[in-house]
């Protein structure tokens, strides 16, 4: 059965202050780590797709990399509006489409 | 840009009512999804379908059946709504890999449906 385990929780960053988000997977086979970022109330918006360890994306001030076992989302000198819901899954190759996520990191920057 | 557009952002109901929540998406993908989202448990899938007309079991399908006549069009019924439903439920669609460029597999969501039930 696919995991996914998102860590902290919780984050509360100032400002400017850098840091970084973790996702730890377990999946056979792995088809896709895809990150959204999720605001309250509305529907996850889609950030990022990673294929293969190595791999790294971004997106403003976001960038995501992959490795065997986990993800890292790492925000970049933070806004206010980064404030949000970071959620990650993975897409393996037990079930056509399937999508296992975890559960999400809550984001809140303070000005 | 994807749109997945869903019926109600917020609907109330009372216990052993009949509920249909519509999910329309514009993109001609093929594969459209039902979850429900509740606090701690994170996104859990209830039913997909790859084609109209066909349709999958997900995790969590008890008390729930779904309906696909058109392609663009997806709706999630629940037969005799009970307290335990009260959730967000969200819907999405994503293309096959095949016609997918910016990434395989990536499903884009609709902006949610909140159910009380009362």
């Amino acid at each position: 059965e696919d995991q996914v385990t998102q860590s902290p929780e919780a984050l509360r960053l100032q400002e400017g202050e850098s840091s970084s988000l973790n996702c730890s997977y377990t999946v056979s086979g792995l088809r896709g780590l895809f990150w959204y970022r999720q605001d309250p109330g509305k529907g996850p918006e889609f950030l990022f797709t990673l294929y293969s360890a190595g791999e790294e994306k971004e997106k403003e001030r976001l960038k995501a990399t992959l490795t065997k076992k986990e993800s890292f989302l790492h925000i970049t000198a933070p806004k206010p509006e980064d404030s949000a819901t970071y959620l990650c899954a993975v897409g393996g190759s037990g079930g056509y489409q399937k999508v296992t996520f975890g559960t999400g990191t809550k984001l809140q920057v303070i000005p | 840009d994807v749109k997945v557009t869903q019926s109600s952002r917020y609907l109330v109901k009372r216990t052993g009512e009949k509920v249909f929540l519509e999910c329309v998406q514009d993109m001609d993908h093929e594969n459209m999804f039902w979850y429900r989202q509740d606090p701690g448990l994170g996104l859990r899938l209830i039913y997909f379908s790859y084609d109209v007309k066909m349709k999958e079991k997900g995790d969590i399908p008890e008390g729930y059946s779904v309906s696909r006549e058109k392609k663009e069009r997806f709706s999630l019924i629940l037969e005799s709504a009970s307290t335990n439903q009260t959730s967000m439920y969200l819907c999405a669609s994503s293309p096959p890999p095949i016609r997918e460029r910016e990434g395989r597999e990536t499903q884009y969501f609709g902006p949610g449906t909140r159910l009380l039930v009362l």
